[in-house]
């Protein structure tokens, strides 16, 4: 099936300083892949659309300067929590559809903690 | 505003019985819907879907149904088993030429009493 990883699956920094995480398609190619953040007890929300090669669409009421998305290949997605703060801790899911496919699933990875002292 | 609601934010079932999850909605305009089942700490596992075409649609021991009329949708596990024990959450998109982006309700705790 459709595999999709995240790196890392925990992070701890300090207040102000910025944070990379990485998403991959590893059997599949995926033109666009998703970005949600998930606070606790809470549904999924989708933080914005990442498409390859093109700048991403974010969400309504999402910083598109502290939260960076780069889609740089068919297999990688990145998201950059710039100058972090503890109000940014959360759980940060991305997802991958599957190139070309005629439906709307959607593959998610596994995740990532981010905790902001 | 909530698009898609699941009302029950939690259900306990006794193993080897039906658990049943619902799914409403209120945008007429979606035309796929998925389930998803998610463990604490990872993402969500995509589990079965229906385009907006059918009513029904089964795999193995899941069957999800829509009801499109009552904008309703529904996750039928027979039998259940302790596994499947998690949060699971209903999703709707609408077609935008690949663009699609899904719409989660809050989920539903299932507990799988042994």
């Amino acid at each position: 099936g459709a595999v999709v990883s995240q790196h890392p699956s925990w992070v701890i920094c300090k207040s102000g300083t910025s944070v990379k995480i990485e998403c991959r398609s590893l059997d599949f190619q995926a033109t666009t892949m998703f970005w949600y953040r998930q606070f606790p007890k809470q549904s999924l929300m989708l933080m914005a659309t990442s498409n390859e090669g093109s700048k991403a669409t974010y969400e309504q009421g999402v910083e598109k300067d502290k939260f960076l998305i780069n889609h740089a290949s068919l297999t990688l997605s990145t998201l950059t929590v710039t100058s972090a703060h503890p109000e940014d801790s959360s759980f940060y899911i991305c997802s991958a559809k599957v190139l070309l496919a005629v439906t709307d699933t959607q593959y998610f990875g596994p995740g990532t903690r981010l905790t902001v002292l | 505003d909530q698009q898609v609601k699941q009302n029950s934010p939690s259900l306990s079932v006794q193993e080897g019985r039906i658990s049943i999850l619902n799914c409403d909605y209120t945008n007429s305009m979606f035309d796929y819907f998925l389930w998803y089942k998610k463990y604490p700490a990872e993402g969500p596992t995509f589990l079965i879907s229906i385009s907006s075409i059918k009513d029904k649609n089964e795999d193995g021991r899941f069957t999800v149904f829509l009801n499109k009329s009552a904008k309703h949708l529904s996750l039928h596990i027979v039998p259940s088993q302790p596994g499947d024990s998690a949060v699971y959450f209903c999703a709707a998109s609408v077609y935008n030429f690949g663009n699609e982006k899904l719409t989660f309700g809050t989920g539903t705790r299932l507990t799988i009493i042994p």
